[in-house]
């Protein structure tokens, strides 16, 4: 039983660089979401995904984008790093409404 | 900006002692939920209320929801060593489907 796995778990970008992170759960959840959390932030949302081929936007969207073509993965893309983006990701699931969510063990990204 | 705060930011505390954190929210709710992490590791469920309750037990965690004033705690009795950790409410905004934390309570129980 996996649950939620996040790859890769570390990573460092040059600025200007791009790069992919990917989720994968196997508990067939609908919801899938991605968060970042920096250092007395807490964390914040930047998109989620309600279903297979729906992305929507979350509070930090911007630099980021997101694709959920199969069920299972939810992608989260950057497409030209900045140093802002330097923190730790985290990916969840979760069935529909008033269940909990499953975390991944987050991706620690540097961007320099 | 984030749904909910949490108070205190941070707390220490000795072992045997109960740990109370507060979290306030802006918007209505489904559910709200209390996560743990453990430093530099995911998030772990502890405990969800769904908005038509006002308290919940799970072992040693309790949790109210008063939804009059946007607002839940939770409770930690008899603190061990082991409890030492950050501890996030979470909700489940009504009518958004998505799950939005807040910034979190850094908890230190010392032996």
């Amino acid at each position: 039983n996996a649950g939620v796995t996040q790859t890769p778990k570390f990573r460092v970008l040059k600025t200007g660089q791009s790069m992919t992170l990917l989720c994968a759960q196997d508990m067939n959840h609908e919801y899938m979401y991605w968060y970042r959390q920096d250092p007395g932030m807490g964390l914040r949302l930047i998109h989620y995904s309600v279903g297979e081929g729906t992305t929507a936007k979350g509070e930090v969207p911007d630099g980021y984008n997101v694709s959920r073509l199969k069920k299972q993965n939810f992608l989260l893309g950057l497409e030209s790093a900045a140093p802002s983006q330097t923190s730790v990701y985290f990916c969840a699931s979760s069935p529909p409404v008033n269940t909990e969510a499953f975390f991944g063990q987050g991706t620690r990204l540097t961007v320099v | 900006s984030q749904q909910g705060e949490e108070d205190p930011q941070a707390l220490s505390i000795q072992e045997g002692e109960n740990a109370t954190m507060n979290c306030s929210y802006k918007t209505s709710i489904n559910n709200l939920q209390w996560y743990r992490q453990n430093s530099g590791r995911g998030l772990v469920h502890l405990i969800l209320i769904r908005s038509n309750e006002r308290e919940k037990h799970s072992g040693r965690l309790r949790v109210t929801l008063d939804t009059s004033k946007k607002s839940s705690s939770l409770l930690i009795t008899a603190s061990r060593a082991a409890d030492t950790a950050s501890y996030f409410c979470a909700t489940d905004a009504a009518g958004f489907q998505k799950l939005v934390f807040g910034t979190g309570t850094r908890l230190l129980v010392s032996p």
